[in-house]
């Protein structure tokens, strides 16, 4: 019954990788989100879909490329992994339809270590 | 620029009641959002704040002045289990949440 799940869990790789990550929500939202939390817990949005369209897109290196084949999906590619790179990667849904776009719902997280 | 204040860690012991505010200063507001944040675990929401005035959720109050630019979330009867960090984020145009860097609670017993 996982609302936001995210795979994989722990991801370690070599700089200079390429890497995906998925996400998948069942609560039905219309808006999905990549967000990245550093080793202090800074937590910042990277980019957001609403209904497979790119809304928000902040100011994140070209090599990370989200893309949403449905509204219940939306992944995180990234290209020519860095050190920089390795924080927690959390997906999160929400709704606007329902006009409850405040309450977003986060997935478990995805820990990536560049080594 | 974009910018939340909070105290970056509390202490407090339990049964106490432990309040961590939050500053913001943002291009545009629709509201202010109350996050929780246990160890190696996902963001949780606990609040959400557009009108002045305080929102009550069983143990867990929020309160909002948009004059000030200022708000406050109010944890009572606290609880070993309320040891985590607390994240205030405003919502922008968007739908986007900006955060602040976190307050981390610590209930000693």
């Amino acid at each position: 019954d996982t609302a936001v799940s995210q795979t994989p869990k722990y991801l370690v790789t070599q700089m200079g990788n390429d890497k995906s990550i998925k996400c998948e929500q069942n609560l039905g939202h219309d808006t999905m989100y990549w967000y990245k939390q550093d080793s202090k817990k800074f937590l910042k949005i990277m980019f957001s879909y609403n209904n497979k369209e790119l809304i928000i897109n902040e100011t994140v290196p070209n090599r990370f490329s989200p893309k949403s084949p449905d509204k219940a999906h939306l992944n995180l590619h990234i290209n020519s992994l860095e050190l920089g790179d390795s924080a927690v990667y959390f997906c999160a849904s929400s709704s606007r339809l329902a006009g409850d776009q405040e309450t977003q719902y986060f997935g478990p997280g995805t820990r990536l270590l560049v080594l | 620029g974009q910018s939340l204040e909070q105290p970056s860690e509390v202490t407090a012991v339990e049964g106490a009641i432990v309040q961590i505010n939050c500053t913001y200063q943002t291009s545009g507001f629709y509201g202010l959002s109350w996050y929780q944040q246990h160890d190696g675990g996902a963001p949780t929401f606990l609040s959400y704040n557009a009108l002045d005035g305080l929102e009550e959720t069983g143990r867990f109050s929020s309160f909002l002045s948009r004059s000030d630019s200022y708000g406050y979330l109010l944890l009572q009867e606290l609880q070993m289990k309320d040891s985590a960090s607390y994240f205030c984020a405003v919502r922008v145009q968007g739908g986007k949440l900006i955060f602040g860097q976190g307050t981390e609670l610590s209930v000693k017993p």
